[in-house]
């Protein structure tokens, strides 16, 4: 069956700019994870949702970051007023339940340049 | 804030020789650790779960033990092929509730054929 995927694979933007980052997680996987790998840097968790509501949030940066999955499946990542340090790989992951024995099922991330 | 440590940073073997390395994680309030291989230009593929002390997974060349009272984990792979060439990156989570991993920042393994 089909993966995670994620739009776009890379992204160039200026500073200053707004994007959007969408994830679409495997077929009925309830729980959805943003996690954001900056150079020499391991993924950071950024937020995670089950179903529709964020259920943590506490890894968004500040308030230029803002996520959402309204229907409970597709989710995107919103990035307002872009900074150079926001230039980063923007990975999804999802699984069927959140749980600490789930594994979760990444998909191949976005590459934001920000100029 | 959960502190997850890797190492080596980098690792390069010849194809055939068999490498290990570790992943050290707080031991108080363990709930689990996950294993993870990223090839390049690919997704991050789940490797193992472990939760309990003692704990050893294989999946075929490569395998993992865990000890949860000193907080490291090892992983292993035998006889080290090209296509093992990845970021081998390990994550345990905090719990209290959340859900969130805390990822290392990874080995990245060379095999020279």
């Amino acid at each position: 069956g089909a993966g995670v995927s994620q739009t776009p694979s890379n992204k160039v933007t200026e500073k200053g700019k707004y994007v959007e980052l969408r994830c679409d997680p495997i077929s009925g996987h309830t729980a959805l994870y943003w996690y954001r790998q900056s150079l020499g840097q391991g993924p950071e968790f950024l937020i995670y949702f089950q179903g529709t509501g964020a259920a943590d949030d506490s890894g968004l940066p500040n308030d230029r970051f803002f996520a959402v999955r309204p229907e409970g499946s597709v989710s995107t990542l919103k990035i307002q007023r872009t900074e150079r340090g926001d230039s980063a790989v923007y990975l999804c992951a999802s699984s069927p339940l959140a749980g600490v024995y789930n594994e979760q099922f990444f998909g191949p991330g976005t590459r934001l340049t920000v100029l | 804030i959960l502190n997850v440590e890797q190492s080596p940073q980098s690792l390069h073997v010849q194809e055939g020789d068999s490498t290990n390395f570790t992943c050290s994680f707080p031991s108080s309030n363990f709930y689990a650790l996950h294993w993870y291989r990223w090839e390049t230009a690919k997704s991050p593929e789940a490797l193992f779960v472990m939760t309990l002390n003692g704990d050893e997974k294989k999946k075929g060349r490569i395998s993992a033990t865990l000890n949860t009272k000193e907080g490291y984990s090892y992983l292993y792979i035998k006889g080290s092929q090209p296509e093992d060439s990845a970021t081998y990156l390990c994550a345990s989570y905090s719990g209290a509730g959340s859900y969130q991993l805390t990822f290392g920042k990874g080995t990245k393994l060379s095999v020279i054929p």
